[in-house]
């Protein structure tokens, strides 16, 4: 059974750091890409960005949003994929689901908590 | 970035009702859409892949259709369960998600 659990998640102050650890199990974490997504309060979900396997160069993609402010990279032999966020901002409060996949995504952990507040 | 815009907004219906929810890109994704089913406090679940495809598990009244830039996800007869927020995904390029459909019960 394919289980994603993220972690890390709480309050922090604007312009300060938060880094997010999804430990996944039930496949091989190597072969696939990982994603972030996220969804503040009451709103919609929002694609944060994705890490390639490294077949495929392990190489990152993200939204305009976070780019230059957030980092994901992954280590395979822990099977987890981290959430670096740098100079975070209210408007990065949200819950932060971690998937599988960097396209249609089936597997989906629960959400972390992260609160950008002063 | 490929932008989706997703309608209605939000829509009342009754058990039984067939309910259409329509999803356009702002340029041709082949195809390359999802549709997501989410509820309170959950994670969003996976229903219907390349614009059609009907993921294991989910019932049939459940489809999906469309091309170029135009898609629809169809209920063909609303079960309570079903009431929920719905939300398409392109990945045709880097994701982006619709802004989503609240189905409430009239």
């Amino acid at each position: 059974e394919v289980q994603l659990v993220e972690s890390g998640g709480g309050l922090v102050q604007p312009g300060r750091s938060l880094r997010l650890s999804c430990t996944a199990s039930g496949f091989t974490f190597g072969d696939y890409a990982m994603s972030w997504v996220r969804q503040a309060p009451g709103k919609g979900l929002e694609w944060v960005g994705f890490i390639r396997s490294k077949a495929y160069g392990g190489t990152t993609e993200y939204a305009a949003s976070v780019k230059g402010r957030f980092t994901i990279s992954r280590d395979d032999s822990k099977s987890i994929a981290y959430l670096q966020m740098n100079s975070l901002k209210t408007e990065d409060t949200a819950v932060y689901y971690c998937t599988r996949d960097s396209t249609k995504t089936r597997f989906w952990g629960q959400g972390t908590l992260v609160t950008v507040s002063s | 970035d490929i932008q989706m815009t997703q309608s209605p907004s939000s829509l009342s219906a009754s058990v039984g009702d067939r309910v259409t929810i329509t999803c356009r890109a702002s340029q041709g994704i082949s195809n390359s859409l999802a549709w997501y089913q989410q509820k309170p406090g959950k994670a969003p679940k996976l229903l219907l892949y390349a614009a059609s495809r009907l993921e294991s598990g989910v019932p049939s009244r459940f489809s999906g259709s469309g091309s170029g830039t135009d898609y629809t996800l169809t209920i063909s007869s609303l079960q309570p369960e079903d009431f929920a927020t719905y939300y398409c995904q392109q990945y045709y390029s880097t994701p982006t998600f619709g802004q989503g459909t609240r189905l409430e019960i009239k």
